[in-house]
């Protein structure tokens, strides 16, 4: 069955330090991929998505993603953290054969003043 | 643009009862809709995906007669939760897509289910 791996379950970083979620997933055909954002008692956001072309994805609030077919990972980051940065973070693949958005367990982040 | 919203934001009913739950979108035609079950600390779980004015489609392991979904038109989809008990107790987020949207799901807000 297809899966998405996220390894980090819950970070905790000081205001401007670099972030790097990781996110690998199983399925080794075409696939779209996503990263979504939480914030406390808000609903999913995009972050960034890919689909094809550059495997170095930019995305709204500084955030970027780099796509590593060989290795199945999206991979998200940010050079340097905000407290405003505190959220849940999702990581989800749609496969080209299902059309499924399969989610990642999430990675709780906390961002300390 | 694209803001789906649901109503209501959190419910709390006794075991035994039906709960609906909608899902609007309220600035595009949603070619289809999908409703996700998301419990404390873990990820959404795809329940069923519904298309304006056919069946919805189930994932393996969701009971149908339990979560029955409505898809009325190409802004409303409902999700009625029958004789609920405290085991349904979740967050459930509907989402949508348009034809011009190329797989990018939008979120709505989710409802907090609570059955005593």
């Amino acid at each position: 069955a297809q899966s998405v791996s996220q390894h980090n379950h819950h970070v905790i970083l000081s205001e401007a330090a670099s972030l790097e979620l990781g996110c690998n997933y199983s399925y080794g055909g075409t696939v779209n991929l996503f990263w979504y954002v939480q914030y406390p008692g808000q609903h999913l956001q995009l972050l960034l998505k890919y689909f094809s072309g550059d495997p170095l994805v930019k995305g709204i609030k500084g955030f970027e993603a780099e796509f590593i077919k060989s290795k199945f990972s999206f991979n998200l980051r940010k050079p340097s953290v905000q407290w405003s940065d505190t959220a849940e973070y999702f990581c989800a693949v749609i496969s080209g054969n299902t059309g499924k958005l399969i989610f990642g367990q999430g990675t709780t982040l906390q961002v300390k003043p | 643009g694209a803001v789906v919203s649901q109503h209501p934001s959190w419910v709390i009913c006794k075991s035994g009862t039906s709960v609906k739950i909608e899902c609007r979108s309220l600035d595009f035609q949603a070619t289809t809709m999908f409703w996700y079950r998301q419990f404390p600390k873990q990820s959404l779980m795809l329940m069923a995906t519904s298309n304006e004015g056919s069946k919805a489609t189930y994932e393996q392991g969701v009971e149908k007669d339990k979560f029955l979904i409505n898809h009325a038109s190409l802004t409303l989809s409902t999700l009625t939760v029958t004789s609920a008990h405290p085991e349904d107790s979740s967050f459930y987020i509907c989402s949508a897509i348009y034809s011009g949207s190329k797989d990018e799901q939008y979120f709505g807000p989710g409802t907090r289910l609570t059955v005593t």
